[in-house]
């Protein structure tokens, strides 16, 4: 499975937006990228997907580098909810999707 | 709309006991299921998926086994545990590109 770089912690200011960066580069064609999150005590929580192309959803954007080595989960507006370890995870979308959960980004924000 | 129940949600069980999880998922037919499992202060770790009826493929070595007995019913089970199966263990579906996990059992093994 191709590996991600994710820096271990981040700390940002509620109602300021959060840019947070993950290397991918050996990710292959066929790698989509995934952004999920996990709250203490919970189980992880999808957020966003892409393989090429820019992605918005109601939860935040992903912008994906012209090589797909590196990609940028933008949360617009952090919330004190938005605190949370940010995973970025490289899996096909076809058949059984395997994710490997790296350590991921630990996101603090800040009242 | 779809729902994942995991139950139970806390279990303590002494070394040598067996274990049985359950999982089931409603709202969808024939999903890709998971187990996963995340022991104190380390990361998730796929340990078994299953794409259908009686299918199941293991991805770590261990003392642990699944079974799907029904299509969307998945069992995580162990004939004895040992203190190293401590954690908290989800049960996960995809579809679309997207993983949806469970509530989890947090599990320690006494």
């Amino acid at each position: 499975d191709a590996k991600t770089t994710q820096p271990n912690s981040m700390e940002s200011n509620e109602e300021e937006p959060v840019h947070l960066p993950c290397n991918h580069s050996t990710i292959s064609g066929t790698d989509y990228i995934h952004w999920y999150r996990q709250l203490p005590s919970q189980g992880p929580e999808y957020v966003i997907h892409g393989l090429t192309s820019n992605v918005n959803n109601r939860m935040a954007s992903l912008a994906i580098a012209e090589d797909r080595k590196s990609s940028t989960l933008i949360l617009h507006r952090a919330t004190l909810r938005d605190a949370a370890v940010y995973y970025c995870i490289l899996s096909r979308i076809q058949g059984a999707q395997k994710l490997v959960f790296g350590q991921g980004t630990r996101l603090t924000i800040n009242p | 709309s779809q729902t994942i129940h995991q139950w139970p949600a806390t279990l303590v069980q002494p070394v040598g006991s067996p274990l049985s999880l359950e999982c089931t998922v409603e709202g969808t037919s024939n999903p890709n299921l998971y187990w996963y499992r995340q022991a104190a202060g380390r990361g998730l770790q796929l340990l078994f998926y299953s794409i259908g009826i009686d299918q199941i493929s293991s991805e770590v070595p261990q003392n642990l086994s699944a079974s799907r007995p029904q299509d969307r019913q998945f069992i995580l089970s162990s004939k004895k545990l040992l203190l190293s199966d401590s954690g908290f263990y989800l049960c996960a579906w995809s579809e679309r590109g997207q993983t949806y996990f469970g509530p989890g059992t947090r599990l320690t093994v006494t």
